[in-house]
């Protein structure tokens, strides 16, 4: 059964910590997407990624194809990081099926 | 105006209405997406439009009915839903039908609550 776990499922912090953020996927995918969600609902699409590591600003998403995990780090975390991340995998082809983990909800304190 | 736009931004209706769901999206993009984000669940896709033609139709429900008249705009049409069905609903688009080549943009939901 093709899955996508993610954990913690809530995660509070302190502002300026390190966050990291993990995703286990089951089988072999194509590619991972992470993307974060706003109380309201709006939902923005961070990265996609099928190896390697990816940096924007203060996140920086990596994926480790042997070990079917992949995490999102947030460095120097601010109150405006707090959102639920949600990481889907891309299985079965580049137009395969994209399951979607449970999200992580992240509060950042001030 | 920019981005993908959804109207309305919630909805109330009763097990005997219909109505509709409405997506535009101003990316200039081929592929429109219908997703359901009930609570405490992961987000599920349910339909997949590539060039205003269904590509995808994930199991679900026809009291949901989704309508691509052209690559800028999407419907979800609704009838004789279920108390089970009140989620928050999301639009997507794509720039081309390939969820490893590239992201997804969405818009902001409709809150549907079904009395």
């Amino acid at each position: 059964k093709n899955e996508v776990e993610q954990s913690p499922q809530n995660l509070t912090a302190q502002e300026g910590e390190f966050i990291t953020i993990n995703c286990s996927y089951s089988v072999g995918i194509s590619a991972l997407h992470w993307l974060q969600q706003h109380p309201g609902g709006g939902i923005v699409s961070l990265f996609m990624l099928s190896s390697g590591k990816k940096k924007h600003g203060r996140l920086i998403a990596t994926i480790n194809i042997q070990e079917k995990h992949s995490s999102l780090h947030i460095t120097a975390s601010h109150p405006r990081d707090s959102a639920v991340y949600i990481c889907a995998a891309v299985y079965g082809g580049s137009q395969g099926n994209l399951i979607f983990g449970k999200g992580t909800k992240l509060s950042v304190k001030p | 105006e920019t981005g993908v736009t959804q109207t309305p931004r919630h909805l109330v209706m009763g097990m005997t209405n219909k109505k509709s769901l409405k997506c535009e999206q101003h990316l200039g993009h081929n592929a429109m997406y219908w997703y359901k984000q009930s609570a405490k669940k992961p987000l599920e896709l349910m339909f997949v439009y590539s060039l205003e033609e269904r590509v995808e139709n994930n199991s679900v429900p026809s009291r949901f009915s989704p309508e691509c008249p052209n690559s800028s705009h999407l419907f979800l049409h609704l009838h004789t839903l279920q108390p089970e069905d009140s989620a928050l609903y999301l639009c997507a688009s794509s720039q081309d039908l390939s969820w490893a080549g590239g992201e997804q943009y969405f818009g902001p939901g409709t809150r549907l609550t079904v009395t």
